[in-house]
């Protein structure tokens, strides 16, 4: 079993519509959680930290249910420029890997006018 | 210094053949990082050093590859004797200790 799951999509969307991806993780003792965004052929940048509290940024709120070890990310009114590849991703074990980020395999977003 | 710079941004190489790539970090960054990225996968951790230390090394990095930062600053990932496998995008990413990573663009790596 891979350590985070993510469904690959892609999920085709049109322009001003909510989406929502969700995430699993298997390391329970897993520390901090983020979303990354990366477009074709460049590299991941961050999108935004995951707390349990919940957090959202402009149009794009994240959550952590650490009871089930699951991770969304829902975007509203989504636009033409989110296309990409949302990747989860959490970090090992404190002092492990010197924090190593663990990646999913990422979600296709296409949208599309 | 605006980010982590990698090179060379692709390299085509023969089956065999040796390859050097070099990774630039942020300058006051002393963590330093190797990935590697196949196709419809996420990146995945090869190694980490924490300024000239190679503190770790994951199971995906076999005997023909070799990682350096010899002054604890820039790096070298090498590989020896290419196989078709290996080719991935390569991305190097610093950070400082309790901060988040600065990727680089990459290399991307074709073996033919």
């Amino acid at each position: 079993r891979k350590e985070v799951e993510q469904d690959p999509g892609p999920f085709n969307v049109p322009e001003g519509a909510t989406v929502a991806f969700n995430c699993t993780y298997s390391n329970s003792a897993s520390q901090s959680f983020f979303w990354y965004r990366q477009d074709c052929r460049k590299e991941p940048k961050l999108l935004m930290s995951v707390y349990s509290s919940g957090n959202e940024d402009g149009r794009f709120t994240a959550q952590l249910n650490r009871a089930s070890q699951y991770i969304s990310l829902l975007i509203r009114d989504s636009k033409l420029s989110d296309s990409a590849t949302y990747l989860c991703v959490v970090t090992g074990l404190p002092g492990e890997y010197g924090n190593k980020l663990v990646f999913g395999a990422g979600t296709i977003l296409r949208v599309k006018s | 210094d605006t980010g982590v710079s990698q090179n060379p941004r692709h390299k085509i190489t023969k089956r065999g053949q040796n390859v050097t790539f070099r990774c630039d970090p942020i300058s006051e960054h002393n963590r330093l990082y190797w990935y590697r990225q196949t196709l419809g996968q996420g990146p995945e951790f090869l190694t980490y050093f924490q300024n000239e230390a190679q503190l770790e090394k994951s199971r995906l990095l076999s005997d023909r590859f070799s990682a350096e930062r010899p002054k604890g600053s820039f790096s070298t990932l090498e590989i020896q004797r290419t196989e078709q496998g290996d080719s991935a995008m390569y991305l190097c990413a610093s950070s400082l200790v309790g901060y988040g990573y600065t990727f680089g663009s990459g290399t991307r790596l074709t073996v033919v």
